[in-house]
């Protein structure tokens, strides 16, 4: 059963416009947010995070908003570059219980088109 | 830093060979977690280590799967015998400390069982 979800598995964007990423999750215990990005034959690298106890966090270019009633996560990106082109992974963790477990979606792949 | 290691990037074998992969974390981090990724299910948490005790191996899918981490700067992940949908990418990841810590990956060995 998949606790995190991101139901569109592709997404293309015009540069210079926004892109929004979004991941939706189930299980109300996870308490802390994080997106990673995705270059082919590389391994994931940490992009941005929020904790439960915000509903927005900011860094740069990228955005991401929580809402916590809906069960839902977005990732905004402003604007967006060719460089952004890559696969997108949504995680989730019960970190305030101890645990260092991780929990993925399966990715959204984002093209941005030049 | 050199970052976190795993070797071989790539590996071919036929079903029912045992296949050995191998991580080296980033000094000094005390978490080591092995991850499966799948075009169905993203990215899986198969197992993670603190101090190199296995603290959470209910992801490992079954009894050919097992791990381990004789010290700090070294893990396997073993699976015996290998079977083809055992083909997948698998990321081996770091972290230091306990909370809201970044999860550092390494570029992954894609396996494919013949």
């Amino acid at each position: 059963d998949q606790q995190v979800k991101q139901n569109s598995p592709s997404l293309s964007v015009q540069e210079g416009r926004i892109s929004i990423l979004n991941c939706d999750y189930t299980n109300s215990m996870f308490d802390y947010f994080l997106w990673y990005k995705k270059y082919p034959a590389e391994g994931p690298t940490f992009l941005i995070s929020i904790s439960s106890i915000k509903d927005k966090n900011e860094d740069g270019r990228f955005t991401v908003f929580l809402n916590k009633s809906a069960k839902h996560l977005s990732l905004h990106i402003v604007p967006s570059q060719p460089g952004d082109s890559a696969v997108y992974f949504c995680a989730a963790r019960m970190a305030n219980f101890g645990n260092e477990k991780l929990t993925f979606g399966t990715g959204t792949r984002l093209t941005i088109i030049p | 830093d050199a970052g976190v290691i795993q070797s071989p990037r790539h590996e071919v074998t036929e079903m029912g060979q045992e296949v050995t992969l191998r991580c080296k974390p980033i000094s000094g981090h005390d978490y080591l977690f092995w991850y499966r990724q799948t075009m169905m299910r993203g990215l899986e948490l198969l197992i993670y280590f603190n101090n190199n005790v296995p603290i959470d191996d209910s992801g490992m899918p079954e009894d050919r799967f097992s791990a381990k981490m004789p010290n700090a700067s070294f893990s396997t992940l073993k699976i015996q015998p290998s079977e083809p949908r055992d083909s997948a990418v698998y990321f081996c990841a770091s972290s230091f400390g306990r909370g809201y810590n970044e999860q550092f990956f390494g570029p992954g060995t894609r396996l494919t069982v013949l």
